[in-house]
């Protein structure tokens, strides 16, 4: 059974501080995404990862893709308040026209003044 | 606002009752994406459909169906509603082969069963 699992689940951390989201999968795909949720709101596009190495920078918000570890991460730098919310990966399984994606459970991110 | 229009926002209904929810893609996406969101499941995939043809399924339920019309609006029919059907429903959209690749999610439909 396909698994898609991000650590932590819950996220508590301090303005200005720097914290790593983990999303590990356990089926073989290259196509990864990342997405953020505010309470009682929408999911938006936040990275398209699509190949073995790739990286995208956004803001404080780097995200990466290692297809032969099966891991994506997600870098906070010098977080900030409106970065609270819920972040999730999503693993493309079908790949193609399909686009087929598998939600990781979710990491709760709680930034503190 | 991504473009993707979902109505209603808000459902309340009775268990054994049956609803439609409707989702109007993004102008010029042919691909339709329903996920359903609640506190024990996460947010899993349902169903996906492209220019109006049943393309991928997922968890999706004998008492669920879908379908895209020519226009590419898609209605979700939830019927013989249990109280667990409680939850979010996103309908998302995309546009296959752009440089963004992504789906678009729209605002939802919150579906309380009674």
């Amino acid at each position: 059974e396909l698994k898609v699992e991000q650590n932590p689940l819950f996220l508590s951390m301090q303005e200005g501080k720097n914290y790593t989201i983990y999303c590990n999968y356990s089926t073989t795909s290259d196509r990864l995404y990342w997405y953020r949720q505010d309470p009682g709101k929408s999911l938006e596009s936040l990275f398209v990862l699509l190949s073995n190495g790739a990286v995208k920078q956004e803001g404080r918000l780097m995200a990466s893709l290692d297809t032969k570890a099966r891991l994506s991460t997600l870098h906070i730098t010098a977080a900030v308040h409106d970065l609270s919310a819920t972040y999730f990966c999503a693993v493309d399984i079908d790949g193609g026209a399909t686009n087929k994606l598998i939600f990781g459970t979710g990491t709760l991110l709680a930034v503190q003044p | 606002d991504s473009g993707v229009t979902q109505t209603p926002k808000h459902l309340i209904t009775a268990t054994g009752q049956r609803v439609t929810l409707r989702c109007s893609p993004r102008s010029g996406d042919l691909s339709v994406y329903w996920y359903q969101q609640s506190l024990d499941q996460g947010l899993q995939f349902l169903i996906h459909y492209y220019n109006g043809e049943e393309r991928a399924k997922g968890n999706i339920l004998e008492r669920f169906s879908a379908q895209q019309f020519p226009d590419l609006h898609s209605e979700l029919n939830l019927s013989s509603l249990e109280l667990g059907d409680s939850a979010l429903y996103f309908c998302a959209s995309r546009r296959y082969g752009t440089s963004t690749d992504t789906q678009y999610f729209g605002p939802g439909t919150r579906l309380t069963v009674l």
